[in-house]
């Protein structure tokens, strides 16, 4: 059974605070690496797919970094606003034949005005 | 453009029942994948259909079954429900099954077994 850990459980943040989160994996046989944002009542949402070792994405105020040797991920959140509260889940690929995602149980995010 | 559709949204069943939840893939997607989503945890892959054939499945029992018909919808059936079974069902669309295919997930249906 694959280990995705994610760190912290959850976050309380003000508004204007910079953040970031972990992702931790094995790094046996991993292919990619994708994250997604949920927020409450809404669907997931895909925000960055990662495959290369020293990949960096960034979308608007949000950036991704992936470290496949060592088997991490960070996320970072610059300037935190009350609409980026959500839950913030990571997921390995392995054995390259699909996309299945092995999903982390999410890092919780609430940036409070 | 409709995104991926899922029914119905909650349904309540009792232990030892069946049930069938049912997707429609975002437009353009051929590739469907289902998630079982329990209290506390992330989402856990049972399976994905690709050409209307299962591709790869997790590690759940075969009292969880699908299908998937020509038009790229997809239905989940699970059998003689436990009440284990309770938790939220994400169904994923994609454009093939290539690991940099980003999934785009409908809003979930909520079951409860009681």
């Amino acid at each position: 059974i694959l280990n995705v850990e994610q760190s912290p459980q959850s976050l309380h943040v003000q508004e204007g605070d910079s953040t970031n989160f972990t992702c931790s994996f094995p790094s046996s046989n991993f292919y990619a690496l994708h994250w997604y944002r949920w927020e409450t009542a809404k669907s997931p949402e895909a925000l960055f797919v990662m495959t290369l070792n020293g990949d960096e994405k960034k979308k608007g105020r949000i950036s991704a970094t992936l470290n496949t040797k060592e088997g991490y991920s960070y996320l970072y959140i610059k300037g935190s606003q009350p609409e980026d509260s959500a839950t913030y889940l990571c997921a390995p690929i392995y054995g390259g034949a699909t996309n299945k995602l092995i999903f982390g149980t999410g890092t919780l995010l609430a940036v409070q005005p | 453009d409709a995104g991926v559709t899922q029914s119905p949204t909650h349904l309540i069943k009792t232990r030892g029942q069946q049930v069938t939840l049912r997707c429609s893939p975002k437009s353009g997607h051929d590739t469907v994948s289902w998630y079982q989503q329990a209290l506390g945890q992330g989402p856990q892959f049972i399976f994905q259909y690709y050409e209307e054939e299962e591709r790869q499945r997790g590690n759940f029992p075969d009292r969880f079954s699908g299908h998937q018909f020509p038009n790229y919808s997809s239905e989940l059936n699970v059998n003689a429900l436990l009440l284990g079974d309770s938790a939220l069902y994400l169904c994923a669309s994609s454009w093939g099954t290539g690991v940099a295919e980003k999934l785009f997930f409908g809003s979930g249906t909520q079951l409860s077994v009681l």
